[in-house]
């Protein structure tokens, strides 16, 4: 089945140091990725999105990879700041499906101190 | 101003119950959603409305059915509540009901509801 899922529910990471998210999706009919953040209290925020003709965009702080080749995506933070806590989600949107995004199973970011 | 908006933040339930959740955005969008995320952080599209019409309807139990009396809001009622339906529900918005590779597809998310049913 279609899917996008993530390689590791949870990372913990020094305060600092870069973060990287990795998520695998299995619809190569996809074209379009995005990245969501969820935090307590603070709701469910857009970081980051990138089309599928690119394969790298960047943010403030952020950077999104795309390996379409390998079906891969990854999110990468510098300098892990203690805001960066959250759950990070990949979604994929399948041009097909209109406005239907379909997410993966989030990874819990926690940043040491 | 909350741009998405979803009440209640909490609902505590028996089962058997039939309950309505309702959302409101103020951002002016075409296209509203509701998502399920389970305990295990998930989120599953349910529905879509685009200016009042459903444009997308996941397999859902059909004791969900959401209504959108305006685009500016999109309610969920559930009928017949089971353990299962346990979760937080996200309803988000967006002004953009087809992709267009030269905008962005971006979500407004309102702030959740837990539903508990016991």
């Amino acid at each position: 089945g279609e899917s996008v899922g993530l390689h590791l529910p949870t990372l913990s990471v020094q305060e600092g140091d870069n973060s990287i998210i990795n998520c695998a999706y299995s619809n190569s009919a996809s074209d379009y990725f995005i990245w969501y953040k969820q935090e307590s209290g603070k709701g469910t925020q857009f970081i980051i999105d990138i089309r599928s003709n690119m394969d790298k965009r960047q943010g403030q702080r952020v950077t999104v990879l795309l390996n379409k080749t390998v079906k891969h995506l990854s999110l990468q933070i510098a300098a892990t700041q203690p805001g960066d806590s959250a759950v990070y989600f990949c979604a994929e949107n399948k041009y097909s499906s209109a406005s239907k995004i379909i997410f993966g199973s989030g990874t819990r970011l926690s940043i040491r101190p | 101003d909350t741009a998405v908006s979803q009440t209640p933040k909490y609902l505590v339930t028996q089962m058997g119950n039939d309950k309505s959740i309702k959302c409101e955005q103020n951002l002016g969008h075409d296209t509203m959603y509701w998502y399920k995320q389970d305990s295990k952080k998930f989120l599953k599209i349910m529905f879509s409305y685009n200016n009042k019409e459903l444009i997308i309807n996941e397999t859902v139990p059909n004791r969900f059915s959401p209504k959108s009396p305006d685009k500016a809001h999109l309610n969920l009622h559930i009928n017949s509540l089971e353990l299962g339906d346990s979760a937080v529900y996200f309803c988000a918005s967006s002004p953009h009901t087809y992709i267009r590779l030269k905008r962005r597809n971006e979500q407004f998310f309102g702030p959740g509801t837990r539903l508990t049913v016991l």
